[in-house]
């Protein structure tokens, strides 16, 4: 167990709609990052937040967002979904700011669009 | 930016036996090496690490060389057993602010009993 919660673990949802993925970081962490990890693509990055603010913008969508609250955790809103955002979301937390420190995985959300 | 190369992309080796996984980084600034090991249904977990200022280490079963003129690392997993059976990432990153992990497509290692 990594100390990253997830939730929810599934979802399954049709084309148009918007979700909220949720992700509660490790104790004592102030990052967290988000990856979008398809069959096609591998794991690929899309956003950092550090205590509050974003901090690195990877491969994300305009129609996706996210946003990480006082209490560190943080939410990834994907909207007007399309069949190809289907894909297992997974959220890490890291101590410090910087792309060299350990991360740690939550298990990830496994979006469908139907 | 980035771009990292694994091979092969899958692997099957007889209990007992040794696995090898090679990647290539292409940004030769890049200085912090991680290897994920993904299970079925689960998150990927740091297994080991390497940091630009060392060329070896071990844990246990578990090996990791960098070779930074030729821009490769590779992992190695001794007397491999079959609950080593997994999807394998590495990966790459400068560490400066702002920069995040470049990862590797993955290997699917398949240990055979």
């Amino acid at each position: 167990d990594s100390g990253v919660t997830q939730t929810p673990k599934h979802l399954i949802t049709a084309t148009g709609q918007r979700v909220t993925l949720r992700c509660s970081p490790r104790s004592g962490d102030l990052s967290v990052y988000w990856y979008q990890q398809s069959l096609d693509q591998g794991l690929q990055f899309l956003i950092q937040y550090y205590n509050g603010e974003e901090r690195a913008k990877g491969n994300i969508l305009e129609r996706f967002s996210a946003q990480q609250f006082p209490d560190l955790h943080s939410e990834l809103n994907l909207s007007s979904l399309e069949l190809g955002d289907s894909a297992l979301y997974f959220c890490a937390s890291s101590k410090g700011t910087s792309g060299n420190n350990e991360q740690f995985f939550g298990p990830g959300t496994r979006l469908t669009v139907l | 930016g980035e771009n990292v190369e694994q091979h092969p992309s899958t692997l099957s080796v007889q209990e007992g036996d040794s696995a090898v996984i090679k990647c290539t980084y292409s940004d030769s600034a890049s200085n912090y090496f991680p290897w994920y090991k993904q299970e079925l249904g689960k998150g990927p977990q740091l297994i080991i690490d390497i940091r630009s200022n060392v060329g070896e280490k071990k844990d246990q079963r578990i090996a990791v060389t960098l070779n930074k003129t030729a821009k490769h690392f590779s992992l190695h997993i001794t007397e491999t057993q079959p609950e080593d059976s997994a999807v394998y990432f590495c990966a790459a990153t400068k560490g400066n602010y702002g920069q995040n992990f470049v990862f590797g497509p993955g290997t699917r290692l398949s240990v055979l009993p």
